[in-house]
């Protein structure tokens, strides 16, 4: 069974930096593309940024560019997004996902239950 | 960027009716190099992450009931539920990754008449 589960969310201050973990079990990790999105309170998805299977392809949606980073560590089955300079649009729910192929440009088919990201001060 | 929109907004439909959602990006997300459009349908329920339910416009995830089903190409996609159960109350997604950034629809909420 996929198991996707997020870690690191909580209140961080404008201007602050903040690094998600997402722990990936149950499929071979290191053969999928893997991706992040949010959900602000209410609102619908955004796709934020993916990374393909060996990590050597990275893509990033404007609203992020240039402030977040998204990396993986195959060797422990763990994706991360590392974000600084957040704003108080940044504040949502932060989920990790899989990927249904090794490329970025494919469709997503698993999501985790998401961690949630408060900018406030 | 391709802006994906949806129609309608909001959706009531009986039990046991067949509900409606179309999704229009603003650009072609058929790859003509190998025939298949980068377009992807979710169900999300209130507390719960999203859930794919249909992959290159017309591709059924495992699992997910045969009632639901999609279709279109380039520009113009549908996702169909037929025979409308209580469990389908959801928020519905299109969502095309055939370029980046992969972006979404704005969301149909689906409710029972």
């Amino acid at each position: 069974e996929v198991q996707l589960l997020e870690s690191g969310g909580g209140l961080v201050q404008p201007g602050g930096s903040r690094r998600l973990s997402c722990a990936a079990s149950g499929f071979a990790f290191s053969t999928y593309a893997m991706s992040w999105g949010r959900q602000a309170p209410g609102k619908g998805l955004e796709w934020i940024s993916d990374i393909s299977d060996g990590g050597d392809s990275t893509n990033y949606a404007g609203s992020v560019k240039g402030r977040f980073t998204i990396s993986r560590d195959n060797s422990k089955n763990t994706l991360y997004l590392q974000m600084n300079s957040l704003r108080a649009e940044d504040t949502a729910l932060y989920y990790c996902a899989k990927k249904g192929c090794s490329s970025t440009r494919c469709y997503t088919n698993y999501w985790g239950q998401g961690t949630l990201v408060t900018v406030s001060s | 960027d391709i802006a994906m929109t949806q129609s309608p907004d909001s959706l009531a439909v009986s039990l046991g009716e067949r509900a409606t959602i179309n999704c229009k990006p603003s650009q072609s997300v058929l790859d003509s190099s190998n025939n298949k459009n980068y377009l992807g349908w979710y169900q999300q329920k209130p507390g719960q992450p999203p859930k794919l339910l249909i992959y290159w416009a017309s591709t059924r995830e495992y699992g997910v009931p045969d009632r639901f089903s999609g279709s279109g190409s380039g520009t113009d996609f549908t996702l169909t539920i037929d025979s409308l159960q209580a469990e389908d109350v959801a928020v519905y997604y299109c969502h095309q990754y055939y370029s980046t950034p992969h972006t979404f629809g704005q969301g149909t909420k689906l409710e029972i008449k």
